[in-house]
């Protein structure tokens, strides 16, 4: 069983389109993530949710809206999509916000035409 | 978050110890020094991490000096399989994890 996992892997779209990526994490954890690894491949840290609840969100357009249904889930919607979301998207997990061990899926590459 | 500063790519052979350095001379007292890695087009995968003493697991060892102003990741027997860009990160607890440019290893046969 997958411990975190994120789907779809890949993802091909338009510009001006609206996407979703959904990532789902068994292992019970609290605290959930977003990250985004660009093309010079940096991971910044988009979002953060403990027990269904945001408590980061870096300087991220609105246009990426987050939702958690349960805390096993993170979604992450994404409208009017711009050539620059062009990016891999990873979604993690940990038992609890101050813990740093991350488990990390196997990332959503997202290309905009 | 303590700034750290690792050697962009670093070559090792096969079946012989890696050590991947990390300088981290700004870390403070209750930051601690965290190992990741990234093997291509996976996502990040959690090695090991410390405070002051040094660590091992069945990944690696990791040996922090006694300044804490810098630490090494020990890969004992590295193999193609260790292949990977690998992050050094220092944090607070509580903190968000943030990963720099890393050190690509290439293990070579």
């Amino acid at each position: 069983d997958t411990a975190v996992s994120q789907t779809p892997k890949y993802l091909v779209t338009q510009m001006g389109n609206d996407k979703s990526i959904k990532c789902e994490q068994n292992l019970g954890h609290d605290t959930m993530y977003w990250y985004k690894q660009d093309s010079k491949k940096f991971l910044k840290i988009m979002f953060s949710y403990n027990n269904k609840e945001l408590i980061i969100n870096e300087t991220v357009p609105n246009r990426f809206s987050p939702k958690s249904p349960d805390k096993a889930h993170l979604n992450l919607h994404i409208n009017s999509l711009e050539l620059g979301d062009s990016a891999v998207y990873f979604c993690a997990s940990s038992q609890s916000h101050s813990n740093e061990k991350l488990f990390f899926g196997s990332g959503t590459q997202l290309s905009v035409l | 978050d303590a700034k750290t500063t690792q050697p962009p790519s670093m070559d090792c052979a096969e079946g012989r110890a890696a050590n991947l350095p990390c300088n981290h001379s700004t870390i403070s007292g209750n930051e601690y020094v965290y190992w990741y890695r990234q093997i291509h087009s996976q996502g990040p995968q959690y090695i090991i991490h410390g405070l002051k003493n040094n660590e091992t697991n069945e990944m690696a060892s990791l040996i922090i000096t006694e300044d804490r102003k810098s630490s090494t990741l020990i890969l004992p027997h590295a193999t193609l399989r260790d292949t990977a860009v690998y992050y050094c990160i220092g944090i607070g607890a509580g903190n968000m994890l943030t990963f720099g440019g890393g050190t690509r290893l290439m293990v070579k046969p």
